[in-house]
């Protein structure tokens, strides 16, 4: 059963600062990953989706990257702006696609000016 | 402008009464998916369906219902909900092949 970690759960930065924030996962046999940004008590709003065979996604000032054989990706966060505060959560869907996506608990950061 | 529609987005009911959430999208999305969001258990798949007339159970189906008779609309039934359904269901949408997934703004259920 496929497992997906985040951690921390909480994270609090200055404002400017350059951060990574994490995501692993027990099954290599992934389909692909996005990473969301959830504001309280409002939906999910995907920010990147990386296929199996991508390496990384660009999208502003944020970069996603994945590594299949080691269960792991990142999420970088470029210059980081109180605006960036959310919660930031993973979720891998299995190989064979069109199926269930399983999410991680998601990491609330807080950029403090 | 592309969406996900949920209603209602509050409800507070009480046990044992039959209720229904909808959920419509306007994408021509093929999958559609219902989750709900708890404190410290994160988001669970409910249930989700492929196409009209397909659906599968996620990882957390009790005490739900689906149906998909049209492709734009997913509704969840909760035919006699009880406290721990309490909790914040997303609705989500996406091409089939799971791409960019779409969120609805969510429905806050509570049952007394």
């Amino acid at each position: 059963k496929q497992e997906v970690t985040q951690i921390p759960a909480a994270l609090s930065v200055p404002e400017g600062e350059n951060l990574v924030l994490n995501c692993s996962f027990t099954d290599s046999a992934i389909y692909n990953l996005q990473w969301f940004r959830q504001d309280p008590g409002k939906g999910l709003t995907s920010l990147l989706l990386i296929q199996s065979s991508q390496r990384e996604q660009t999208s502003g000032r944020l970069n996603a990257s994945l590594d299949k054989s080691s269960g792991r990706s990142t999420l970088y966060i470029a210059a980081s702006q109180p605006g960036d505060s959310a919660t930031y959560l993973c979720a891998v869907s299995r190989t064979g696609a069109n199926s269930k996506l399983t999410f991680g608990k998601g990491i609330t950061l807080s950029v403090r000016p | 402008e592309a969406q996900v529609t949920q209603n209602p987005r509050y409800l507070i009911t009480v046990t044992g009464k039959k209720l229904t959430v909808t959920c419509s999208q306007n994408m021509n999305h093929e999958y559609m998916s219902w989750y709900r969001q708890d404190p410290g258990l994160g988001l669970r798949q409910i249930y989700y369906s492929m196409n009209v007339e397909v659906t599968d159970k996620g990882d957390v189906p009790e005490g739900y219902k689906v149906s998909r008779k049209e492709k734009r609309n997913f509704p969840l039934i909760l035919e006699s909900p009880s406290p721990n359904q309490t909790s914040l269901y997303f609705c989500a949408s996406t091409i089939l092949g799971i791409g960019e997934l779409f969120f609805g703004e969510g429905s806050r259920l509570t049952v007394l």
